[in-house]
Order: structure tokens, then C-alpha cells, then sequence
């Protein structure tokens, strides 16, 4: 089933640790996207890729870094976990960065720092 | 301000009724609308896209665009339970990268 998948899918992890969130989708989407949901606060852009060797930075992207390789993979990584980084964290993908073009979301991955 | 803002909820209509959900945003060069549904616990997922003035109607629901008013609404017509959800108003400028900008959402919940 075409998709994109996220994984763990969720996660506690002590303060200090290094913690890599993984993300796949096999759509052949050129753009992908992290986000982070909190109570209150909506989704909020870590980082996002428009091609496959390109990343940019999103709204609040400190702490976070990201890479792509290749079209398919964009893993999020903590190098330092942090309480504050505890929320539900949301991989998406679209066909392309631009135009009118939808985000498609994975499962989540439900991440607690403690 | 925030960028996208929306009612601030929760909103609770009865089972028939029309609930209608409103979105403003500031940045006037914004092109492309999106409502995402998102059910507890669950991922966003896209139920209408709008990208021209005007009213777009799909099945049950009718997306609204004024952009001369920076306004974007979803009315849901004969409410449903299963429409209890939080819904999400995104909004892109296409040429900052794609980025969208999301709103905090809406919680709806439709009573039987």
C-alpha cells in the first residue's frame, strides 16, 4: 500500500539521549516535511526538503537536524533530547514543494522526553 | 498575530445541523487553501483544497475563499457524529518553498 510510514511510533527516551525518528514513502513525492503537534499549538514546521539533497529550515527547527538522501528517506534526528521536545511528531510528503499540491501525513510518532 | 488563525472552538453542533468553520490569514500573496480532518489521536488528512475565489462543493462539504478578505471557511452540511474531529486550515504561499502554514485547528464535535 503506497503511503508514507514513520517509525517508532512512539517513544520514551531519557534526556541527553541522540533519538532518530525515521520516515519512508514510496508516493515519489519530491517534497517532505516534518512537524511537530503540541496541545494548543497546532503543527509546527522542524524542517522540510523540496528535492531529494536539499533541507531548509522550518519554525522551530533548534535541536532538530534532518536529511535527505535520497526521494524516499527523510529521517528527523535529536542529538541531545530535551523535555521540551515531548509532542507528537508528524513526517509528511507532497507531490511537489510548490503549486497546488496537498500533504499526505504519516501514523505519527508519539515522542516523551524524560 | 498568527499567521493563520481559526475559531478558537470547540464548536458543538446537533446531528443535521451546518457547521461552519472560518480561517484568516495575514500574508495577502497566500495561493492555496487546504482543510485537513484530523480524528483523535490520528494523522491530518486533507478534505478540501481551494486555490480560486469562490465556493468549491464536495459531497457534504463546501469550501469558501475570499481573498480580498483573507478569509477561508468550511461548511459541513447534515452534521454527522463521525465529523467529530479537529479541523485543520493550511494555507500556502507557493513561492516560499511550499511551506504551508497551519492554523491550531478546530475541535467539532456533531451530537446525536
Amino acid at each position: 500500500i503506497a503511503g508514507i510510514t514513520q517509525a517508532p511510533t512512539s517513544q520514551i527516551l531519557a534526556a541527553g539521549r541522540r533519538m532518530t525518528l525515521r520516515c519512508t514513502q514510496d508516493m515519489r513525492h519530491n517534497a517532505m516535511y516534518w512537524y511537530r503537534q503540541d496541545l494548543g499549538l497546532g503543527l509546527r514546521l522542524i524542517h522540510y526538503s523540496n528535492t531529494a539533497g536539499t533541507t531548509g529550515k522550518g519554525e522551530v527547527p533548534d535541536g532538530y537536524s534532518v536529511s535527505r538522501a535520497n526521494t524516499d528517506d527523510f529521517p528527523l534526528t535529536l542529538a541531545s533530547a530535551v523535555p521540551s521536545q515531548t509532542s507528537v511528531y508528524f513526517c509528511a510528503s507532497s507531490l511537489q514543494p510548490d503549486g497546488n499540491t496537498e500533504a499526505f501525513f504519516g501514523q505519527g510518532t508519539r515522542l516523551t522526553v524524560v | 498575530q498568527k499567521e493563520v488563525e481559526q475559531n478558537s472552538g470547540p464548536l458543538s453542533v446537533p446531528e443535521g445541523a451546518i457547521a461552519s468553520l472560518n480561517c484568516t490569514y495575514s500574508d495577502r500573496v497566500s495561493q492555496s487553501f487546504f482543510w485537513y480532518r484530523q480524528y483523535s489521536g490520528k494523522s491530518p488528512e486533507l478534505i478540501m483544497s481551494i486555490y480560486s475565489n469562490g465556493d468549491k462543493e464536495d459531497g457534504r462539504f463546501t469550501a469558501q475563499l475570499n481573498k480580498a478578505s483573507q478569509y477561508v471557511s468550511l461548511l459541513i452540511r447534515d452534521s454527522q457524529p463521525s465529523d467529530s474531529a479537529t479541523y485543520l486550515c493550511a494555507v500556502r504561499v507557493n513561492t516560499n518553498a511550499g511551506k504551508s502554514t497551519f492554523g491550531d485547528g478546530t475541535t467539532l464535535t456533531v451530537k446525536p
